[in-house]
């Protein structure tokens, strides 16, 4: 069953502005990790947090977690073109490896 | 090499037909998954192989039958399927450390299959 539940569902944006994607999910984890997946593509990893983190920086992506709330945020800055995509939050629970996806974030950045 | 290839990239078959979709990593990854999308859904989890078994079967239907032959290799074998069962088949690997769920999924590029 889903775990994550991604908002906004869709995200339509100009070249240089900042996306911000939440994801909320509804039992307690292990880790939480953020896919982005091209169009008809394979989903690409792009960040991982652990439970016991607050926030990460991977280059433009920043995640935040917040466990009281059930929930993280994904923000791409000085979004790209390129950057257009499906992206997805995966929650890992306590003595499992294997991820639950969410519904998933469209998200079209316009050059 | 941090790839996972998948074979064929695409695939149209009848209801009536056999085939096989072949996944491959050389990672060293033990655990190997199939999942299953549908166009603007999430992937959903079909099977997970850990050390060459099948470990978890999310109740899927009998026409699809999943093959380990070794740690590099993964197949789905399909027969009889319905044209709800096209979709986008997403291959991934993993390493596998029970304690240490640190571990992210890499995908392959998925083959989109079309039932008729």
């Amino acid at each position: 069953s889903q775990q994550g539940e991604e908002d906004p569902q869709a995200l339509s944006i100009q070249e240089g502005e900042n996306a911000t994607m939440n994801c909320s999910y509804k039992t307690s984890i292990n880790n939480l990790q953020w896919y982005r997946q091209n169009s008809g593509r394979g989903l690409v990893h792009l960040i991982l947090i652990r439970s016991n983190e607050r926030e990460k920086h991977s280059g433009r992506l920043r995640v935040t977690l917040d466990t009281s709330k059930k929930s993280s945020s994904l923000l791409i800055t000085a979004s790209r073109a390129a950057d257009t995509a499906s992206y997805f939050c995966a929650t890992v629970k306590g003595g499992s490896y294997i991820p639950t996806f969410g519904r998933g974030t469209s998200l079209i950045v316009h050059p | 090499d941090t790839e996972v290839t998948q074979t064929p990239k695409h695939l149209v078959m009848g209801m009536t037909n056999k085939k096989s979709l072949k996944c491959e990593q050389h990672m060293g990854h033990r655990a190997m998954y199939w999942y299953k999308q549908k166009a603007k859904k999430p992937p959903e989890l079909m099977f997970v192989y850990s050390y060459e078994k099948l470990s978890i079967n999310e109740s899927v239907p009998s026409r699809f039958s999943p093959e380990c032959p070794n740690s590099s290799l993964l197949n789905l074998h399909l027969h009889a399927l319905q044209p709800e069962d096209s979709a986008l088949y997403l291959c991934a690997s993993s390493q596998v450390v029970l304690r240490d769920p640190l571990h992210t999924q890499y995908f392959g590029p998925g083959t989109r299959l079309t039932v008729l």
